[in-house]
């Protein structure tokens, strides 16, 4: 099984600005790695699949990078909408699919 | 678009069957395009991928959970469905279902229902 880790697991960012998430794999996951966000309450949204490539409907300054086993998920300014909680998700071995353990986003 | 909406008992007891359906709207689970699966999060927790069924009956599970799991699916009602069985507190989560696509290196999901919260609890 692979096995996802998010750092940090809480980090706190003032509205405007820059908000950088990672993602490690236990192993390579090559660019079979995607990033959702959850709000309290709901349901995960897919933001970006193939470690890059946002999913319809996501804002620009949502932009993933990485392959291998590191990933980063970086939010350009951030918006009072983008304080959640953030997972990753590779699916290149399986089964079972895999996710971290997430990245609680927070207003500082 | 696709839109994937769970149901089902929400208290389970001990040691009995937990059993969800998910109902798609907006197009057919009857394609060679996507899996059908369930996922679930226990409280303030992260999320677990239980597993999945395509068209034909064929299904994956997560080895963790294989032997208490069954997923099954009609396509006449287009909907799939979930049973877990000898269920106990560790069970207690909101349960969601979820497509993936079929083709290799496209296995993310996307849409997800709602959720619903199911508890183990006498």
């Amino acid at each position: 099984e692979i096995v996802l880790t998010q750092s940090p697991a809480t980090l706190s960012v003032s509205p405007g600005e820059r908000a950088t998430l990672s993602c490690r794999a236990s192993q390579s996951v090559s660019s079979n790695l995607a990033w959702y966000q959850q709000k309290l309450g709901q349901a995960p949204r897919l933001l970006i699949s193939g470690a890059s490539t946002r999913a319809t409907g996501i804002p620009a300054r949502f932009s993933g990078t990485g392959s291998g086993t590191e990933f980063t998920l970086t939010i350009s300014s951030l918006q009072s909408e983008d304080f959640a909680v953030y997972y990753c998700q590779q699916y290149d071995y399986w089964p079972p699919y895999t996710f971290g353990q997430g990245t609680k986003l927070q207003i500082k | 678009q696709v839109q994937l909406q769970e149901s089902g008992p929400g208290v389970v007891k001990p040691s009995e069957t937990l059993s969800l359906t998910c109902t798609v709207s907006g197009g057919s689970i009857n394609s060679f395009s996507y899996y059908w699966g369930w996922i679930r999060q226990p409280p303030g927790k992260g999320l677990e991928w239980i597993g999945d069924i395509y068209y034909n009956g064929g299904t994956s599970y997560n080895p963790s959970l294989k032997s208490r799991v069954t997923i099954s699916v009609d396509t006449s009602k287009n909907h799939f469905s979930l049973q877990l069985t000898s269920v106990t507190a560790a069970d207690t989560a909101v349960y969601y279902c979820a497509r993936r696509s079929s083709a290799v290196d496209y296995n993310w999901f996307d849409p997800w229902g709602q959720g619903t919260l199911v508890s183990v609890s006498s």
